[in-house]
């Protein structure tokens, strides 16, 4: 289970930022996904991040390429936590943002399976 | 404007059998498998098709997936009125060192 949490409300140029705390498992050995909805619009991946179980090395992420100089992306293993950080926001990332378990098929193949409830993001003065 | 392309919507009458269309490139569709999510009205996305043709636990098999070349469909038979739900179709893609894309999403309509 996925659970999304942060701020409702941000102010333009500041940095949006949200939490995803996962239950039931870890968060090591899955990828983990943001993704946003504006209200009454499609679905934007924001980016990934995979933490293998050896710690001793960093998280793999990617980006959007068009989020990506705004973006960053961390995690949490003792608390089974993942994070993003949007800087300097506009009302162009008012959102529904979404946290999503990401994983590999058989064949290597990426897919999301599990997705949380989503918490709505507004951007405004 | 999304990099995978499906039609705005669709309907039919319950009982009718109806197919989305995704139509992709050789950087997304034709190189990696194809995910469907069907939205309900105010809920999140949920999984209901992955790997181009596989069902998750609980997917009814009313839902099938399909992919050939550079294209997928997702066919819906026996429409039920609770199958009213936007549906997306998702990829990955190869393209500016790699990134998930999602189809702009189909409404469908059970009249």
């Amino acid at each position: 289970q996925l659970s999304e949490s942060g701020p409702g409300l941000v102010r333009p140029s500041e940095t949006l930022s949200l939490t995803c705390t996962v239950s039931d498992g870890s968060v090591s050995s899955y990828y983990w996904s943001w993704i946003r909805q504006p209200a009454g619009k499609g679905l934007e991946w924001i980016g990934r991040l995979y933490r293998s179980g050896y710690t001793k090395y960093n998280p793999s992420l990617d980006y959007n390429p068009s989020l990506k100089s705004r973006v960053s992306m961390s995690v949490d293993v003792s608390k089974n936590q993942f994070f993003l950080n949007l800087n300097s926001v506009t009302g162009a990332d008012t959102a529904m943002y979404y946290c999503a378990r990401g994983r590999l098929d058989g064949d290597g193949y990426f897919y999301h399976d599990y997705w949380g409830q989503g918490v709505l993001v507004t951007v405004s003065s | 404007q999304s990099v995978l392309t499906q039609p705005p919507s669709v309907s039919g009458p319950p009982g009718q059998r109806l197919t989305i269309s995704c139509s992709g490139s050789s950087s997304n569709i034709g190189s990696h498998t194809l995910n469907w999510y069907q939205q309900l009205p105010g809920t999140a996305p949920k999984l209901l098709i992955y790997s181009n043709n596989q069902r998750p636990s609980g997917v009814p098999d009313r839902f099938s997936g399909s992919k050939s070349g550079t294209s997928a469909s997702l066919a819906i038979s026996g429409l039920q009125s609770e199958d009213e739900a936007v549906y997306y179709c998702a990829s990955w893609d190869d393209t500016r060192n790699g990134q998930w894309v999602f189809g702009g999403g189909t409404t469908l309509t059970v009249l």
